[in-house]
């Protein structure tokens, strides 16, 4: 089984920069993944990490340490519209290489 | 335009009522999945698919059924609908890449479907 955590709610204002962690616990670890979630939307793919390091994407950085089985999300500049939910979703070589479990997600509301 | 479509996006139903929840994609996706989210417990994946006539319980299968007689197509079944089977529903489907090869996106997901049984 995997057990992915998340913290369930952050805040941060527009223009700062904020960092989303997702730790998690996994027997066939092949790839960690990022989603950005807008209320009653469909989740959309932001990043994908499956070797050690950090993923940079215009105003999205993702990090993935394998041996601590840690990522975080970072979001720079941030901007009213990515106040959303971001889910961590890991990907178990064991359950498929196509299978992912998600965490429950971080809902970010940013404000003015 | 590479999609999967759902279809109801919303549907209010009886307890008891069979209903299905239709998927398709058009990327010509081996994978295909299903997936409820609710408050406090997130994405919870319902039955996949590897391929076409193959399918595999998730973690929460009970009371729900599925078929892969296609491949572009994955049905949602609740044979007989229950009050906690209300929730939002995503459909999901991706390439089975071997390790290490191919665009690494994950799932593209359909636009959900809003289900409430009263």
């Amino acid at each position: 089984g995997q057990n992915i955590d998340q913290p369930t709610e952050m805040t941060a204002t527009e223009g700062a920069i904020v960092q989303i962690n997702c730790t998690y616990q996994t027997s066939g670890f092949n790839g960690l993944f990022w989603y950005q979630q807008h209320a009653g939307e469909a989740p959309t793919f932001l990043s994908y990490n499956v070797l050690d390091g950090l993923e940079e994407k215009g105003r999205f950085s993702s990090f993935l340490s394998r041996s601590k089985g840690y990522s975080y999300l970072l979001l720079k500049e941030l901007q009213m519209k990515d106040s959303a939910s971001y889910l961590c979703a890991v990907r178990d070589a064991n359950s498929g290489y196509s299978t992912l479990t998600f965490g429950k997600g971080t809902m970010l509301l940013v404000s003015p | 335009e590479a999609q999967v479509t759902q279809n109801p996006r919303y549907l209010i139903t009886v307890t008891g009522k069979k209903l299905t929840v239709t998927c398709s994609q058009n990327m010509n996706h081996e994978y295909m999945s299903w997936y409820r989210q609710d408050p406090g417990l997130g994405l919870r994946q319902i039955y996949y698919s590897m391929n076409v006539e193959v399918t595999d319980k998730g973690d929460v299968p009970e009371g729900y059924k599925v078929s892969r007689k296609e491949k572009r197509n994955f049905p949602l079944i609740l044979e007989s609908p229950s009050p906690n089977q209300t929730s939002l529903y995503f459909c999901a489907s991706s390439l089975s890449p071997p390790r290490g090869q191919g665009p690494q996106r994950g799932y593209t997901f359909g636009s959900g479907t809003r289900l409430t049984v009263v």
